[in-house]
């Protein structure tokens, strides 16, 4: 059972380079999220999918685009990438609502923008 | 704005000893849920325990325990009988009505030898 899956787990770019970041999850999940996370920052959300077809921006989307064509899969695009978006990046996904099922995570992301 | 606010940024604790981490947060919603996830040196995001607003009974799980203040906004965690494996990164996270969890800025637990 994969559960959620991303890759790269490492990436390094230029100034200016584009970039998706891939997840995908096993398990049907409706709810898929984009996190990064910064030193002393915590986790902050990027965009989230509460289904296919379905997207919305969360506290940091500036930057990044998502869509959701399939249950299984939640890439998350960097368009023009700027030392700014180093970070380590989480997809989760969970079954429904955050309030009321677990999130599963993947293992992050970390990308270095040079 | 719903936040959560962890004021402890690092601690550090003897094997075998008791640990209590803080967490507050601001919400307006009655409805909710509270977390308390562990991040490793692995990276990996492990939910620890998760408690339902509603619910009074404060959650448990095996060495874990929360202490859940619902009028204070307060939700400590409790880690009993600290092993080395406990050493890592915990999150105190929020998930209100809508479709998001918010999480705080972490505290670093280390367990000494």
């Amino acid at each position: 059972n994969a559960g959620v899956t991303q890759t790269p787990k490492f990436q390094v770019l230029k100034t200016g380079q584009s970039m998706t970041l891939q997840c995908a999850q096993d398990m049907n999940h409706e709810y898929m999220s984009w996190y990064r996370q910064d030193p002393g920052m915590g986790l902050r959300l990027i965009h989230y999918s509460v289904g296919a077809g379905i997207t919305d921006q969360g506290e940091v989307p500036n930057g990044y685009n998502v869509s959701r064509s399939t249950t299984e899969d939640f890439p998350l695009r960097l368009l023009s990438a700027a030392p700014s978006q180093t970070s380590v990046y989480f997809c989760a996904s969970s079954l429904g609502p955050p309030m009321n099922t677990e999130a599963f995570f993947g293992q992050g992301t970390r990308l270095t923008v040079v | 704005a719903q936040t959560v606010t962890q004021s402890q940024p690092e601690m550090s604790v003897q094997e075998a000893e008791t640990v209590t981490l803080s967490c507050t947060y601001d919400t307006s919603e009655s409805n909710y849920y509270l977390f308390w996830y562990k991040q490793p040196p692995s990276r990996q995001m492990i939910l620890v325990i998760r408690q339902e607003a509603y619910k009074q009974q404060n959650a448990t799980e095996n060495r874990f325990s929360v202490n859940f203040q619902k009028a204070a906004k307060s939700f400590s965690l409790k880690i009993s009988d600290s092993q080395l494996g406990d050493t890592a990164m915990y999150f105190c996270a929020f998930a209100p009505r809508d479709d998001k969890i918010i999480f705080g800025k972490g505290t670093r637990l280390h367990i000494l030898p």
